[in-house]
C-alpha cells in the first residue's frame, strides 16, 4: 500500500497570503496524485488532477506541481473562502489511498 | 446536471448490516468506474472500494475485505455496498464518487455524493 504523508497537518493563515501544502508518497506514483478541498459538512471537491492539470471551475489561485514522490498544493492570494481541510489522492496503484489532511485556518 | 445521491445510512448494532445506494444521473453511468470513500467524524478520508465500470473487477481495502461487498446495475444507473458484521469503526459518512473510464481509468474521483451517515452503536 502506498501510504501519502501531508504537510503540515494545520496551517493558521491570513488573507492574501500563499500557502504550499505538501504531499509525499512512499514510493513512485509518476503524476498520479490528485488534490481535494474539503469545506465543513460539504463533500470533497476536486481542485488539481494528476499533479498539475487544472480542473473547470477551480479558482487560478489553485495550481499543483510534482512527479515521482513528492506533489505541492499551492494557494496564491489566499481568501477567506480558501478556510477547508485538503487532501491528497492517489489513484497509481490499488488500494487506492489518501493523505490525512491539511486543515487551514483562516485569521 | 451530473450527480450521486447516496441513501440507506442510519443507527445499526454491532454485527448488523446495512446496504447503501448511490443513484447516478446526468451521465452515462455504465462508462464511469465507481468507488466509495468514508470519513469518520473528524477524521480524514477512507477509500473503501472500487469497482470497473462493468462490474467485472473490484477491489476492497483491507479493513473491510470479506465483509463489504461493493456492486452495480448499469441498468438501473445504481451502485451499492452491502456491508456485514459492521464494527463500532466503520462509523463514518459513505460517499460515493466517480472516477475514471475504460479509456482513461483509476482517475481522479472529480463527481461525489452528499454522503450518508452509518453509525454502529448498541
Amino acid at each position: 500500500e502506498i501510504v501519502l504523508t501531508q504537510s503540515p497537518d494545520f496551517q493558521s493563515v491570513t488573507p492574501k497570503e500563499k500557502v504550499t501544502i505538501t504531499c509525499r508518497a512512499s514510493q513512485s506514483i509518476g503524476s498520479s496524485l490528485h488534490w481535494y478541498q474539503q469545506k465543513p459538512d460539504q463533500s470533497p471537491k476536486l481542485l488539481i488532477k494528476y499533479a498539475s492539470q487544472s480542473i473547470s471551475g477551480v479558482p487560478s489561485r489553485f495550481s499543483g506541481s510534482g512527479s515521482g514522490t513528492d506533489f505541492t498544493l499551492t494557494i496564491n492570494s489566499l481568501e477567506a473562502e480558501d478556510a477547508a481541510a485538503y487532501y491528497c489522492h492517489q489513484s497509481s496503484s490499488l488500494p487506492y489511498t489518501f493523505g490525512q489532511g491539511t486543515k487551514l485556518e483562516i485569521k | 446536471e451530473v450527480q450521486l445521491v447516496e441513501s440507506g445510512g442510519g443507527l445499526v448494532q454491532p454485527g448488523g448490516s446495512l446496504r447503501l445506494s448511490c443513484a447516478a444521473s446526468g451521465f452515462t453511468f455504465s462508462s464511469y468506474e465507481m468507488n466509495w470513500v468514508r470519513q469518520a467524524p473528524g477524521k480524514g478520508l477512507e477509500w473503501v472500494s472500487y469497482i470497473s465500470s462493468s462490474g467485472s473487477t473490484i477491489y476492497y481495502a483491507d479493513s473491510v475485505k470479506g465483509r463489504f461487498t461493493i456492486s452495480r446495475d448499469n441498468a438501473k444507473n445504481s451502485l451499492y455496498l452491502q456491508m456485514n458484521s459492521l464494527r463500532a469503526e466503520d462509523t463514518a459518512v459513505y460517499y460515493c464518487a466517480r472516477s475514471g473510464v475504460v479509456l482513461a481509468p483509476h482517475d481522479a474521483f472529480d463527481i461525489w455524493g452528499q454522503g450518508t451517515m452509518v453509525t454502529v452503536s448498541s
